[in-house]
């Protein structure tokens, strides 16, 4: 089992809906959580963190924590074809909290 | 501020040739992280230094693979004979403390291609 896993997409979505991306993760302990999106050619750029189970929003973006069931997700509400990119889930592990494991990424397509 | 630093930007080689890469963190973070990352994949952690200790090195893939940072800033991966699979794009992150919850920033990249 992979520490962290997502669908590697791609997800398309038509302008203006939510657009929803999911990831899950194994370790139990993790208590970091965050998403980076990624243009193509480009570095990951970090648009949120998450630490506590719950909803966190910022503009059009909601991440969600459920630690008992082990996934976080983000929501892109509103979303635009500038939205599409590939967005990496990352998190801590409880053994060594200073190092981020990133999934493979979801691809997402907003399309007009 | 200034962001992470990453230079060259692109870095040809021939194989068996040694490359240097350079990161420049953002000012004040205390942890910097290197990754590298293949065409259509995700992420592969390679090394990170944390202020004064041990660096991590558990995610190098192989001894030809070294990196330093000295005077807990500028850091340097160095890659010695280079191969085909070494082919990627090289990032480096920095973080503002250690020990907590952690943000990473990442660099623009240093696309290696070797021939």
């Amino acid at each position: 089992q992979k520490e962290v896993e997502q669908n590697s997409g791609p997800l398309s979505v038509p302008e203006g809906a939510i657009a929803s991306l999911n990831c899950t993760y194994s370790d139990r302990g993790s208590q970091s959580f965050f998403w980076y999106r990624q243009y193509s050619g480009k570095s990951p750029e970090l648009i949120m963190s998450i630490y506590s189970n719950g909803d966190k929003e910022d503009g059009r973006f909601t991440a969600q924590l459920n630690k008992a069931s082990q996934y976080v997700s983000l929501l892109i509400r509103d979303s635009q074809p500038s939205d599409s990119a590939t967005y990496l889930c990352a998190v801590t592990l409880a053994k060594n909290t200073d190092k981020l494991i990133f999934g493979t990424g979801t691809r997402l397509q907003v399309f007009p | 501020g200034a962001g992470v630093s990453q230079s060259p930007s692109n870095k040809v080689t021939e194989k068996g040739k040694d490359v240097e890469l350079r990161c420049d963190p953002i000012s004040g973070h205390t942890a910097l992280y290197w990754y590298r990352q293949s065409l259509g994949q995700g992420l592969e952690f390679l090394i990170y230094f944390q202020g004064n200790s041990a660096p991590d090195k558990s995610g190098l893939p192989s001894d030809r693979f070294s990196a330093e940072r000295t005077g807990g800033s500028v850091s340097t991966l160095t890659i010695q004979r280079t191969q085909q699979e070494d082919s990627a794009v090289y990032l480096c992150a920095s973080s503002p403390r250690a020990g907590g919850p952690l943000e990473q920033y990442f660099g623009p990249g240093t696309r290696l291609t070797v021939t």
